[in-house]
């Protein structure tokens, strides 16, 4: 079975510095996609950054960037320069076998100005 | 373009009462899916299609059923709603390509009485 687990209910940065989500999966598929998705009030679904798994060198975008770790099966988020708006719920997700995402239980992500 | 759009946004049913949930993509996406969000258990899949005319169960099948007549539209039905029913509902499309993001709805929030 394809699993996510997120060990973080809550997280808290302090505004402009850096934070790091955890993510750990399980599959037993040799290749497969990670991705994180934001969840901010408003309650849309947003895609923050994706991961191919064959693809050893870690995605980034903007201020945000993966730290992949095959092996260990980890996909840990960091939020650089951290910003109000990036207040928000954080799911990590696993790409099924029918296409599907397989989503851990969400981080909660609180920005203090 | 619209992207991914869900009708209605919020619903109050009695327990018993049936609904449809409508979904509708304009991207010609041959995937779509149907999750629902319950508090602390992040998103999990009810049923999916991988083509018009085509459906599949997900993760938590129970109590509902789905419909695909036409490449566009994904509906989600409840023939006797129940109160573990209550849960914010979405839905989303893909391309087959399974390195593409899915496109979520904004949900729609269903409480049964």
């Amino acid at each position: 079975a394809q699993t996510v687990t997120q060990s973080q209910p809550e997280m808290s940065v302090q505004e402009a510095e850096t934070v790091t989500l955890s993510c750990t999966y399980d599959t037993s598929e040799s290749d497969y996609y990670l991705f994180w998705y934001k969840q901010p009030p408003s309650r849309q679904m947003i895609l923050v950054i994706r991961q191919e798994a064959y693809k050893q060198q870690n995605a980034t975008e903007n201020r945000f960037s993966v730290n992949f770790q095959k092996a260990a099966k980890s996909f840990s988020l960091k939020i650089s320069d951290s910003q109000l708006g990036d207040a928000a719920m954080y799911f990590c997700a696993l790409r099924g076998s029918q296409g599907n995402l397989i989503f851990g239980k969400g981080t909660k992500l609180s920005v203090k100005p | 373009n619209a992207g991914v759009t869900q009708t209605p946004k919020f619903r109050v049913l009695k327990t018993g009462q049936s609904m449809t949930l409508l979904c509708a993509q304009d991207m010609n996406h041959e995937y779509m899916y149907w999750y629902r969000q319950d508090p602390g258990m992040g998103l999990r899949l009810i049923h999916y299609s991988v083509g018009e005319g085509t459906t599949a169960k997900g993760e938590v099948p129970d109590g509902y059923n789905v419909s695909r007549l036409k490449k566009q539209n994904f509906l989600l039905g409840l023939e006797s709603a129940a109160p573990s029913q209550t849960s914010v509902y979405f839905c989303a499309s893909s391309y087959i390509n399974t390195y593409n993001e899915q496109f979520f709805g904004p949900g729609t929030r269903l409480t049964v009485l």
